[in-house]
């Protein structure tokens, strides 16, 4: 079965601390999706990879096809940071499959 | 900036009405989807359409149709609402034939209480 396994669930950090999250997956993948989901609803993308490290601004993502783990980081975290961040994943096919989601609060 | 909008942002209705969510998106997308979000089982795919009046059931449809009509319009149709359909409904957009590495747009979501 294809699945998405993200770590923590929950994860609370002071402002301006290094943050790690974690995407696993079952199988081998297409591609990655890095979302990001503010209090509200609302869905945006913020990487789509399939190898290596990609960074915006105080964001990177990395992923390592060969142990099927891919993660997020946030340098200097700021409040504004707080928001669920989900992992989805392409395992070969036109449809995304998505972890459950990892809910970050950064307290001033 | 590719837009993809939802009708509503909250609706309440009760068990046994017909509900319609519709959603548009204005970039020409191909692909479409809708999903529900639930709390601890993240995002689930309803069904999806890879092009006008085309359309696959994703892995939870029972209780739900769709219709596309028109490229840009993607309508969810809860034919008699249940309270256990109750949830945060999101719409996507995505382009298709360049490969399957191509961004996928969101909505802002519906939240659909039935009461």
């Amino acid at each position: 079965k294809n699945e998405v396994e993200q770590s923590p669930q929950n994860l609370t950090a002071q402002e301006g601390e290094f943050i790690t999250i974690n995407c696993s997956y079952s199988v081998g993948i297409s591609a990655l999706h890095w979302l990001q989901q503010h209090p509200g609803g609302g869905i945006v993308s913020l990487f789509m990879l399939s190898s290596g490290k990609k960074k915006h601004g105080r964001l990177i993502a990395t992923i390592n096809i060969q142990e099927k783990h891919s993660s997020l980081h946030i340098t200097a975290s700021h409040p504004r940071d707080s928001a669920v961040y989900i992992c989805a994943v392409f395992f070969g096919n036109e449809k995304l499959t998505f972890g459950t989601g990892t809910r970050l609060t950064i307290i001033p | 900036d590719v837009k993809v909008t939802q009708s509503s942002r909250y609706l309440v209705k009760r068990t046994g009405e017909k509900v319609f969510l519709e959603c548009v998106q204005d970039m020409d997308h191909e692909n479409m989807f809708w999903y529900r979000q639930d709390p601890g089982l993240g995002l689930r795919l309803i069904y999806f359409s890879y092009d006008v009046k085309m359309k696959e059931k994703g892995d939870i449809p029972e209780g739900y149709s769709v219709s596309r009509e028109k490229k840009e319009r993607f309508s969810l149709i809860l034919e008699s609402a249940s309270t256990n359909q109750t949830s945060m409904y999101l719409c996507a957009s995505r382009v298709t034939g360049q490969g399957i590495y191509n961004e996928q747009f969101f909505g802002p979501g519906t939240r659909l209480t039935v009461l």
